[in-house]
């Protein structure tokens, strides 16, 4: 069955460290998302990918990086500078057409 | 820049009776998509319904359907019948278009609770 796979769903990280979130999609979806879910925030868009080797900023990319070298692959670090990175992260994928997303199960990420 | 509010925080209905979330959104745009979203304990996001903004016939989905208003850039959704299993939060979502460029933009949620 196709669908997106994040990994890992619970990740620990200490203070000045760099982690990497996992999410490959096997949907054949063009357009890749991220998305960081704090209570009361609703979703903010962090970076999205169109097509591969290209990317943009969403609303709060910053302390975060992104690649897409392949068309299922879209991996998001979240970096040092990053002041507050406990959250929830979602990723997403898309075709065109205005179907919406399709979500993977989404990262739990907390700093110790 | 596209907004999405979603005013009430929280809600909550008896088993089995009908219960309207509200959502309203700002855009210049004529021609859009709206989505609403449930998103329960587990925190997979479930698309509920969709709804294209060229199309005036409201969108329904089983126990689920829209009352769009497009020039008051209202979306809220009904909920019939309510279950147990409709316990989760709800978002609102708008996507400007279904090009390449297109993304959504999320309201900030609605915790639902589903009285036995």
């Amino acid at each position: 069955d196709g669908g997106i796979t994040q990994s890992p769903k619970y990740l620990f990280r200490k203070e000045g460290q760099n982690v990497t979130l996992s999410c490959e999609q096997n949907l054949n979806h063009d357009a890749m998302y991220w998305y960081r879910q704090d209570p009361g925030q609703g979703l903010r868009l962090i970076y999205y990918s169109q097509i591969v080797n290209d990317f943009q900023k969403g609303d709060i990319a910053e302390g975060y990086s992104v690649s897409r070298e392949k068309k299922e692959s879209f991996p998001l670090t979240v970096t040092s500078a990053q002041k507050n990175p406990t959250a929830f992260y979602l990723c997403a994928s898309s075709k065109t057409g205005g179907y919406g997303y399709t979500f993977g199960s989404g990262t739990r990420l907390t700093v110790v | 820049a596209q907004t999405v509010t979603q005013s009430q925080p929280e809600m909550s209905v008896q088993e089995a009776e009908t219960v309207t979330l509200s959502c309203t959104y700002d855009t210049s745009e004529n021609n859009y998509y709206l989505f609403w979203y449930k998103q329960p304990p587990s925190r997979q996001m479930i698309l509920v319904i969709r709804q294209e903004a060229y199309k005036q016939q409201n969108a329904t989905e089983n126990r689920f359907s829209v009352n769009f208003q497009k020039a008051a850039k209202s979306f809220s959704l009904k909920i019939s019948d309510s279950q147990l299993g409709d316990t989760a939060m709800y978002f609102c979502a708008f996507m400007n278009d279904a090009g390449a460029n297109s993304k959504l933009t999320f309201g900030k949620g609605i915790t639902l609770s589903v009285r036995p």
